[in-house]
């Protein structure tokens, strides 16, 4: 079954640490690729998207994404966490092949200690 | 973008009851979706509703159990029929971006309801 994936369910990781959340997909053909994150309290906003062209995409308060089409990824990263970015991150797919339905990975719970 | 704000934000209900969860969106769009998003779950797709014509559901999720109204292009409800606690959920609706300059399919998320099923 076409799903999309994520590696993680939960990480904890100390403030200036590094962040890689993974995300992989099965859905063949275009697709497009975005990371949405919820704030404790808040609702969902979409951090990052890549439709085509350059595979490295830069969002929101210093994430990036690379899209990786031969491995099927779409792995979001920071180079040095904040308190702030306590949130959960979900990974999300639309593909030609569904009909560009919007599919979400289990999402990824992160706690940065400060 | 879009601004679309939900009633209620949040409920409690009994069982066998239905509750009707209001979306309105500040722009007019095409397609609006509803998804639910169970405890410690990813969100999963329930249906998408066009104005004029019948919503599209997912497989799992039938129109007795989750009707769905789409009366213009701003406004869409969803109602939980008959519900149990197993229906326990938050509810969010979300829409294509309604400038019509994103080919991609990109939505914008509501807040979302929170239901509670005694």
């Amino acid at each position: 079954a076409q799903s999309v994936s994520q590696h993680n369910h939960h990480v904890i990781l100390s403030e200036a640490a590094s962040l890689e959340l993974g995300c992989n997909y099965s859905y063949g053909g275009t697709v497009n690729l975005f990371w949405y994150v919820q704030y404790p309290g808040q609702h969902l906003q979409l951090l990052l998207k890549y439709f085509s062209g350059d595979p490295l995409v830069k969002g929101i308060k210093g994430f990036e994404a690379e899209f990786i089409k031969s491995k099927f990824s779409f792995n979001l990263r920071k180079p040095s966490v904040q308190w702030s970015d306590t949130a959960e991150y979900f990974c999300a797919v639309n593909a030609a092949s569904n009909d560009y339905k919007l599919s979400f990975g289990a999402g990824t719970t992160v706690t940065v200690r400060a | 973008s879009a601004v679309i704000s939900q009633k209620p934000s949040r409920d409690i209900c009994q069982r066998g009851t239905s509750l009707t969860i209001q979306c309105q969106v500040d722009s007019q769009v095409t397609m609006m979706f509803w998804y639910r998003q169970q405890p410690g779950q990813s969100l999963t797709l329930i249906a998408t509703a066009n104005q004029g014509s019948e919503a599209t559901y997912e497989s799992g999720f039938v129109i007795d159990k989750f009707p769905i109204s789409r009366p213009n292009l701003t406004f869409s409800t969803l109602t939980v029929s008959n519900m149990s606690p197993e229906d326990s959920s938050i509810y969010l609706c979300s829409v294509e971006d309604p400038s019509g300059q994103s080919s991609y399919n990109e939505q914008f998320f509501g807040p979302g309801t929170r239901l509670t099923v005694l």
